[in-house]
């Protein structure tokens, strides 16, 4: 059971360009979150996702544009990069219909803005 | 919008010794979900709290939810270095449509000296 992945793992990019970072899981849960963190910040959500092809924005979207066409994937792309952007970014995702909305996260992208 | 302070950042301790930490919401909370996050690692959930004044354990981890739901504490007795990493607490707003969302706190990067 491969739960929930992300890639890449670690990516440095140069300022302007853009780079996604892809999220996949494997337990088709409904609700998938993007965060980042930063220290002294904590987890700061970026975007949700409740289900394919709804998304909204989260406390800190600017910058960032999120896709969810297939359950399963919830990919995030920074359109042009900047060096506030050097962050670790985690995907997350959690059940619907349940009480316990308990969130699973992937193992993380660093990423480096230049 | 809501807002979830934890506090202390960071926390020193002698192997042996206790260790607070304390999280306060702006807002009433639905729940309240606690993650520990090891060096490097993800954060992974540990526990959720639901009902006004609630107490649950976990071997020599405490957590409580405050009579009003809008604070909570993790407690952690005697502490080893298996304990080392940051703990963060996570509400999800009372009421409304929050698909799932949770509001993380700072979290408490916990170091225990041998």
């Amino acid at each position: 059971d491969a739960g929930i992945t992300q890639s890449p793992r670690y990516k440095i990019t140069e300022t302007g360009r853009q780079v996604t970072l892809m999220c996949h899981q494997t337990w088709s849960h409904s609700y998938m979150f993007w965060y980042r963190q930063d220290l002294g910040h904590g987890l700061r959500l970026i975007y949700y996702s409740a289900a394919a092809d709804i998304t909204d924005k989260g406390e800190v979207p600017d910058g960032y544009v999120v896709s969810r066409s297939k359950t399963e994937n919830f990919p995030l792309t920074l359109e042009s990069a900047t060096r506030s952007q050097t962050s670790v970014y985690f995907c997350a995702s959690s059940e619907s219909g349940t009480s316990n909305y308990e969130q699973y996260f992937g193992p993380g992208t660093r990423l480096t803005v230049t | 919008g809501q807002q979830v302070m934890q506090i202390p950042q960071y926390q020193h301790v002698q192997e042996g010794e206790d260790f607070t930490t304390y999280c306060n919401s702006s807002t009433t909370l639905s729940n309240i979900q606690w993650y520990k996050q090891r060096p490097g690692g993800h954060p992974v959930f540990l526990i959720q709290l639901v009902k006004s004044g609630e107490v649950k354990k976990q071997k020599r981890l405490t957590f409580q939810f405050g009579e009003a739901k809008k604070n909570s504490s993790l407690h952690i007795t005697a502490t080893q270095t298996t304990d080392v990493g940051t703990y963060f607490c996570a509400g999800q707003l009372a009421g409304g449509t929050s698909y799932g969302k949770l509001t993380f706190g700072q979290g408490t990067i916990l170091t225990v000296h041998p």
